[in-house]
């Protein structure tokens, strides 16, 4: 089956300004997840969704980051403005049950 | 305190050397708990599920201490293609909570 699919692999912007990050997950999974991995760390939940609902977003910093998962399937990840603390790997994760979980290859941030 | 804690690394072993990371967890509502193999630049993957029984894959053994809050994985007779971080996860609730990680460098 085909993986977890994300884009852009690499972004460099500068502070103040806002990013994309876009990710598909596996065929008929209903849970999506956003990791955000900043060096030498583990991922850090920011939000999970099951189907296009939002289950979790405590850890979101809702004051600059924002997310959507419309139609239940893609989801996409905002950060406006960015800042320098927001250099990070951000990784995409799909699960079809509370075991089974795959990650795309994630986006690496850089904020200049 | 953090809600998954591990070993600081770097561990730097020879081949063939066993190794063994600790980690433990806060929270004791705990379901299931899990090593991830992560590769420099690469996604984290699955390494193996943890089990209360405990529970071995080839050269890899898992334990879980429930009553301790407490997961261990030892390798036997490393080898470099095991040079890694290793991160110690716990489900909560449907959310992975992972550790920070402990890198391995396997020496020739």
């Amino acid at each position: 089956e085909a993986g977890v699919a994300q884009s852009p692999r690499y972004k460099i912007i500068e502070k103040r300004q806002s990013v994309a990050f876009w990710c598909n997950p596996i065929s008929g999974h209903a849970t999506l997840y956003w990791y955000q991995q900043i060096l030498g760390q583990g991922p850090k939940l920011l939000i999970q969704f099951q189907n296009n609902g939002v289950v979790d977003d405590s850890q979101l910093p809702k004051d600059r980051f924002s997310a959507e998962r419309l139609k239940g399937v893609d989801s996409t990840l905002k950060i406006q403005p960015a800042k320098l603390e927001d250099s990070a790997v951000y990784l995409c994760a799909s699960s079809s049950s509370n075991y089974g979980y795959t990650f795309g290859s994630g986006t690496r941030l850089t904020v200049v | 305190r953090k809600e998954v804690e591990q070993d600081p690394g770097p561990f730097n072993v020879p081949e063939g050397a066993t190794v063994a990371f600790n980690c433990t967890y806060s929270n004791s509502a705990s379901q299931s708990f899990f090593w991830y193999r992560q590769d420099c630049r690469k996604e984290p993957k699955l390494l193996m599920s943890v089990y209360s029984s405990g529970n071995e894959d080839g050269r890899f053994t898992a334990q879980l201490n429930r009553a301790s809050q407490y997961i261990s994985l030892l390798i036997r007779d490393s080898k470099l293609s095991d040079s890694a971080t290793y991160l110690c996860v716990v489900n909560q609730g449907g959310k992975l909570i992972f550790g920070q990680g402990t890198e391995l460098s396997v020496k020739p």
